[in-house]
């Protein structure tokens, strides 16, 4: 039973333009979400969180958005550039302090 | 500031061997997690580490099994190794506390192939 699911193995998009990256979950507990990105041969590095009880966190280029009824957040990259292509992995936190993890969406941006 | 390091990067074992694994914190955090990554899924929890406790586990076998030193680095072992524990192990640190997001920092890994 996987409790974070990314639905999208691959999304592309032209350089400049919005990437929308989808996460859902199942388990209600989670109280922080966060999103990581990962490059060929290194590990996985933060790059933005939400706690469950805002619906909305921007970091400059990057926004995530929660819908805690519909179960459901995504990150918003705008505008994308190439450097962002890389694999985004969605996370979800207990009060336990274990992370469980989704299967990850490859980004390409073109330029 | 050093992040975290893991050693080996890459090893080759045979079924029913045992392996060790390393990891160095980042300075300044005292929780170490051990993930699992199988190619093409994200990764799976094994075990946290805290003051050199074990502080939850995934749902991994006993055969895994892990310490943290006083100096908050860490060791993952597997024993009676089987073809599917071939994936990519990850270590993370993070500072522990409970106000806020649990944020990882991430090594690069050990890829571990058995044959």
């Amino acid at each position: 039973d996987q409790q974070v699911k990314q639905n999208s193995p691959s999304l592309s998009v032209q350089e400049g333009r919005i990437s929308i990256l989808n996460c859902d979950y199942t388990n209600s507990m989670f109280d922080y979400f966060l999103w990581y990105k990962k490059y060929p041969a290194e590990g996985p590095t933060f790059l933005i969180s939400i706690s469950s009880i805002k619906d909305k966190n921007e970091d400059g280029r990057f926004t995530v958005f929660l819908n805690k009824s519909a179960k459901h957040l995504s990150l918003h990259i705008v505008p994308s550039q190439p450097g962002d292509s890389a694999v985004y992995f969605c996370a979800a936190d207990t009060n336990a302090g274990k992370s469980t993890f989704g299967d990850g969406t490859t980004l390409t941006v073109k330029p | 500031e050093t992040g975290v390091t893991q050693s080996p990067t890459h090893l080759i074992k045979t079924r029913g061997q045992q392996v060790t694994l390393r990891c160095s914190s980042q300075s300044g955090h005292n929780t170490v997690s051990w993930y699992q990554q199988a190619l093409g899924q994200g990764p799976q929890f094994i075990f946290q580490y805290y003051r050199e406790e074990e502080n939850g586990r995934g749902n991994f076998p006993p055969r895994f099994s892990g310490l943290q030193f006083p100096n908050y680095s860490s060791e993952l072992n597997v024993n009676a190794l089987e073809l599917d524990d071939s994936a990519l192990y990850l270590c993370a640190s993070s500072a522990g506390q409970r106000s806020g997001a649990n944020v990882l920092t991430f090594g690069a890994g050990s890829r571990l192939t058995v044959l």
